[in-house]
């Protein structure tokens, strides 16, 4: 089945420390996507990318990392930076079709918590 | 002003009922208008696309009112499984290129009683 796998479904950071959270999607989708969903907010964008070795900082890029090598992953990097980083994460990949714009499809989450 | 608003509910139905959502948005260039259901702890799925001529998928309706900016959600015959979070999404204003960037609304809950 096609689909987005996100892992892990649960991350525990303690303070200082880096982790990545991985995204590999077998959908052939050219564009990925990373957002961060706190409560009763909306999901809120924090970089995307386009193509291969590529990808561009969305509103809330600070404090993340992320790299484009292979089609099929995106992962996440959350650094020491980000001060805040309890969230459910949130990726999504989709086609890149002109004029429509094209759904976003999405993984189910890895849900980060600080210790 | 948000670039998308929702009423975030809670909608309190009938298990039977008709219920509608509406969600305004600000920018009258925005072409692709989307609406996605979240459950609890669970990630957005897509429920549909919204075109200009309105669209109808079994108990779901969506509809597009460009002069008034606003998209519409109709759930018919409601059942218990419909009870989830529905957020209405936007194409973000500016962007080109081949991909997208979608503003998503926070969302309007619905719980299905019995």
């Amino acid at each position: 089945d096609g689909g987005i796998t996100q892992s892990p479904k649960y991350l525990f950071r303690k303070e200082g420390q880096n982790v990545t959270l991985s995204c590999e999607q077998n959908l052939n989708h050219d564009a990925m996507y990373w957002y961060r969903q706190d409560p009763g907010q909306g999901l809120r964008l924090i970089y995307y990318s386009q193509i291969v070795n590529d990808f561009q900082k969305g509103d809330i890029a600070e404090g993340y990392s992320v790299s484009r090598e292979k089609k099929e992953s995106f992962p996440l990097t959350v650094t020491s930076a980000q001060k805040n980083p309890t969230a459910f994460y949130l990726c999504a990949s989709s086609r890149t079709g002109t004029p429509r714009i094209q759904p976003q499809h999405f993984g189910d989450g890895t849900r980060l918590s600080i210790l | 002003r948000k670039e998308v608003e929702q009423d975030p509910g809670p909608f309190n139905v009938p298990e039977g009922a008709t219920v509608a959502f509406n969600c305004t948005y600000s920018n009258s260039a925005s072409q692709s208008f989307f609406w996605y259901r979240q459950d609890c702890r669970k990630e957005p799925k897509l429920l549909m696309s919204v075109y200009s001529s309105g669209n109808e998928d079994g108990r779901f309706t969506a509809q597009l009112n460009r002069a008034s900016q606003y998209i519409s959600l109709l759930i018919r015959d409601s059942k218990l499984s419909d009870s989830a979070t529905y957020l209405c999404v936007v194409n973000k204003r500016g962007f080109t290129g081949g991909g997208n960037k979608l503003t998503f609304g926070t969302g309007t809950q619905l719980k299905v009683e019995l």
